[in-house]
């Protein structure tokens, strides 16, 4: 069973930088992709990017300009760092696996969610 | 990118009744890229169906989902009151995005 967790700070201040953290346990960290996923106050879910195996990544259009996602093979683990960020970025920001049956995609593992607020 | 419209925004029904929800998407999706998801409160969303019409592990065969191009449906029958939560659909087949989501209510 594949666990995702995420960690780091819950409060960032205006115009900072947010850095989160996952951790992947129970499953193969060299097959699919790894996924950011946001859901805002108001329960909009926004897709962030994901991060492969080998570093290749792909970036919500929208956010592009101010992400950069990274992985740390060795330790199973994937990082987000979102530049610049306002009251905007404040969400519940989730890791998640985007798997595939075939050439079906899906994400069918998430992290339990952790709040991230913008104040300062 | 592919905007996904969900209605109703909310659902209102009885034990035993059976919802219907709706996702329009601005331009044809392929199925294999179609997934919806449920979410109850104060947890992650789960998967529910891919490929626009496979149930994923462990999902009760009270789910039923259909669709193709622009017009994709999820049918719960049988209401119970544990299927209360919002529900979400999703594409990746231009850029990802997710629909606003659709509330059910089973009381």
């Amino acid at each position: 069973q594949v666990q995702l967790q995420e960690s780091g700070p819950g409060l960032v201040k205006p115009s900072e930088t947010l850095s989160l953290t996952c951790t992947v346990s129970g499953g193969s960290f060299g097959t699919d992709y790894w996924s950011w996923i946001r859901q805002t106050p108001g329960r909009r879910l926004e897709w962030i990017g994901h991060v492969s195996y080998s570093g290749s990544t792909n970036y919500n259009p929208s956010l592009k300009s101010r992400i950069a996602m990274s992985v740390d093979t060795s330790n199973n683990q994937f990082s987000l760092n979102l530049r610049s960020v306002t009251v905007a970025d404040t969400a519940v920001y989730y890791c998640a696996r985007f798997g595939h049956s075939g050439k079906q995609f899906y994400f069918d593992y998430w992290g339990q969610g952790m709040l991230v607020t913008v104040s300062s | 990118e592919t905007v996904l419209t969900q209605s109703p925004g909310t659902l209102s029904l009885s034990p035993g009744e059976t919802a219907a929800l709706s996702c329009r998407a601005s331009q044809s999706v392929v199925s294999n890229y179609f997934a919806w998801y449920q979410q109850k409160p104060g947890q992650a969303p789960r998967l529910l169906i891919y490929g626009s019409s496979n149930r994923a592990t462990g999902i009760p065969d009270r789910f039923i989902a259909s669709g193709s191009g622009t017009n994709f449906t999820l049918t719960i029958g049988g209401l119970e009151p544990e299927d209360s939560a919002l529900y979400y659909c999703q594409q990746s087949g231009s850029s990802l995005t997710f629909g606003g989501g659709t509330k059910v209510e089973v009381k």
